[in-house]
């Protein structure tokens, strides 16, 4: 199984909303990332898992509540959100990086793409 | 990490060979050149990575200047499902806090039939 799976695949909210987006992986990595892509921009990167604990935070307004369970799950918790939070929400996974095997390839799930109202 | 300069966007015809550059002359001695690509309403997809060798794989050829300054990426027969944005990244590969894969804008390639 080499699939990263988020869900849901679509998300309208209003900015008084608290909803959650959710990602899966079964290839027993222990690093999990966040990216948010705004139309025709790249993705920008916005947390990092590293076995289950926070490794980066790239200055995220905490309107993003990231939360890693379990080393297979991931989740971005939402709330107050503005219009301009609007975007497509890429979950991904990787080995950690200590071995020689470690090839450093992220894999990525097909994204949830929220709609701030 | 290194910070990377691609062209905004090629063309090229069908069954031809691409050839995708990337300008990173500020790379150190450890870190990594990786090819990621992302067609259109999806995730994005590893293609390849290399040190200083070049590296070849089913998808991809990378070839790698020996001054590590420059990469060219190949693709040896595009097809109109290789229509993509290509991004070029420049990164250190070993570290147990996972990898901070930063994108650049990337190229976004037409394959014409």
């Amino acid at each position: 199984d080499t699939e990263v799976t988020q869900t849901p695949k679509h998300l309208v909210m209003g900015m008084t909303n608290k909803k959650s987006l959710k990602c899966e992986q079964h290839m027993g990595h222990r690093a999990m990332y966040w990216y948010k892509q705004k139309a025709k921009k790249p993705p920008e990167l916005m947390f990092v898992y590293s076995y289950e604990k926070l490794s980066i935070n790239e200055s995220v307004p905490s309107r993003f509540s990231p939360e890693c369970p379990n080393s297979s799950l991931l989740n971005l918790h939402l709330h107050a959100l503005q219009p301009e939070d609007s975007a497509l929400y890429l979950c991904a996974s990787s080995q950690v990086g200590q071995g020689r095997r470690d090839t450093g390839e992220l894999f990525f799930g097909e994204g949830s793409r929220l709609t701030v109202l | 990490d290194a910070k990377t300069t691609q062209p905004t966007s090629m063309d090229c015809a069908e069954g031809r060979a691409a050839n995708l550059p990337c300008n990173h002359s500020t790379i150190s001695g450890n870190e990594y050149v990786y090819w990621y690509r992302q067609i259109h309403s999806q995730g994005p997809q590893y293609i390849i990575h290399g040190l200083k060798n070049n590296e070849t794989n089913e998808m991809a050829s990378l070839i790698i200047t020996e001054d590590r300054k420059s990469s060219t990426l190949i693709l040896p027969h595009a097809t109109l499902r290789d229509t993509a944005v290509y991004y070029c990244i420049v990164r250190g590969r070993r570290g147990t806090g996972g990898f901070k894969t930063i994108f650049g804008a990337g190229t976004r390639l037409f394959v014409k039939a």
